[in-house]
């Protein structure tokens, strides 16, 4: 059965004060990993995939990084509207569908 | 590009009754789209799997009569929750894929539906 932990659940940073959230997976047959990033009462927001260890993704202030174990979000010098919840969910083997991890909340303070 | 619309946003319905709500693909073709619901402070569950022009694939503990899905066409796809109970409030949220090796899921904005 597919895994996806994500760690820390919440993260507190203060503006500029950069970070990394952290995304580890079990999975069978890896064809893809997605970072996601929802707002309160909103649908969740397409921001990276990974497909094979070793590649990086930058957008902005964040950079997404991918090994045989565990995806990375780096958030670099962050603002405050960047507070969200970051999902991460892995796609495995021929089929479509996304199995998610519990998401990690990050607050920036102005 | 890759717009996914989402109607009605959120709705209230009495108890018993039934209630739909469409996802669409606004800028692409979706052969398969998906439907999630998602819980205060959880993360996203998988419902269904619906590919256009067939039967939907539930996920187990779904009930396929309560949730009924059609995807008629490449750019839409409805979710009908029947018989509507307190407990079936929630956020539903669909996506629909882009086709290929590289697919994506695209989420829509949400539908928030409470139960009286």
């Amino acid at each position: 059965e597919d895994q996806v932990t994500q760690s820390p659940e919440a993260l507190r940073l203060q503006e500029g004060e950069s970070s990394s959230l952290n995304c580890s997976y079990t999975v069978s047959g890896l064809r893809g990993l997605f970072w996601y990033r929802q707002d309160p009462g909103k649908g969740p927001e397409f921001l990276f995939t990974l497909y094979s260890a070793g590649e990086e993704k930058e957008k902005e202030r964040l950079k997404a990084t991918l090994t045989k174990k565990e995806s990375f979000l780096h958030i670099t010098a962050p603002k405050p509207e960047d507070s969200a919840t970051y999902l991460c969910a892995v796609q495995a083997g021929a089929n479509s569908k996304l199995t998610f991890g519990k998401g990690i909340t990050l607050s920036v303070r102005p | 590009g890759a717009v996914v619309s989402q109607h009605p946003s959120r709705v209230i319905c009495k108890s018993g009754t039934s209630v739909k709500i469409e996802c669409r693909s606004l800028d692409f073709q979706a052969t398969t789209m998906f439907w999630y619901r998602q819980f205060p402070k959880q993360s996203l569950m998988l419902m269904a799997t619906s590919n256009e022009g067939s039967k939907a694939t539930y996920e187990q503990g779904v009930e396929k009569d309560k949730f009924l899905i059609n995807h008629a066409s490449l750019t839409l796809s409805t979710l009908t929750v029947t018989s509507a109970h307190p407990e079936d409030s929630s956020f539903y949220i669909c996506s629909a894929g882009t086709s290929g090796p590289q697919d994506t899921q695209y989420f829509g904005p949400g539908t928030r539906l409470t139960v009286l």
